[in-house]
């Protein structure tokens, strides 16, 4: 296995267009997250999956997001009406768990899709 | 709420030097992990070395290594015998919470031939 894979690795849209975003996992990871870096910025949380539960959802997750891992396997995350504002990376992450507290599972990153709104 | 914070957006050193990135958090948990991220340009982030919390020893990888200081909430990383691949942006980041990860803006980190 090559690790995280996403794609597109770049999607240019028009606002208001939806577009959808796909992340494939480690295999095997049971934990699969999603970030979105803007220009000159960390990485900020955006939510999560354990298999195919999606257990935390970051406020900046407005309701023009949505994320699903269907069988608990690849992820996509939805964004419709896009607006500028939704120009990033949106970067994806897996891991599997390992236990202890706090888990000391490591995130594995994805190259990313870079997202251009006009 | 927990914050990381990176002072240096920007930095060089000559090859072969050492250099070293500073990052101070803050937080009132006790219990948490602490990494360095490394992003070359146009490339994946990659882990560069992790230190737990409850670690009094600083964690090391090759020519990488950390200076944590708990009580001063400061967690430095080294960076020796510099390499040319070593160029590229370095995100200090904090998590306690189970799952997710909390990073710093970042240092663009340039290597001089």
């Amino acid at each position: 296995d090559t690790g995280v894979s996403q794609n597109p690795r770049h999607k240019i849209t028009k606002r208001g267009q939806n577009v959808t975003f796909r992340c494939d996992p480690i295999s095997e990871h049971n934990r699969l997250y999603w970030y979105r870096q803007t220009l000159g910025q960390g990485p900020e949380f955006l939510t999560y999956f354990q298999n195919e539960a999606q257990l935390e959802k970051s406020r900046l997750l407005s309701d023009r997001f949505s994320a699903e891992r269907p069988k608990g396997s690849f992820s996509t995350l939805e964004i419709q009406r896009t607006e500028q504002g939704d120009s990033a990376m949106y970067l994806c992450a897996s891991s599997k768990v390992a236990g202890g507290f706090p888990d000391t599972d490591t995130q594995y990153f994805g190259p990313g899709t870079r997202l251009t709104v006009l | 709420a927990q914050t990381v914070t990176q002072s240096q957006p920007e930095m060089s050193v000559q090859e072969a030097e050492t250099v070293t990135l500073s990052c101070t958090y803050d937080t009132s948990e006790s219990d948490y992990y602490l990494f360095w991220y490394k992003q070359p340009p146009s490339r994946q982030m990659i882990l560069v070395i992790r230190q737990e919390a409850y670690k009094q020893q600083n964690a090391t990888e090759n020519r990488f290594s950390v200076n944590f200081q708990k009580a001063a909430k400061s967690f430095s990383l080294k960076i020796s015998d510099s390499q040319l691949g070593d160029a590229a942006m370095y995100f200090c980041a904090y998590r306690s919470d189970p799952v997710k990860i909390i990073f710093g803006k970042g240092t663009r980190l340039h290597i001089l031939p």
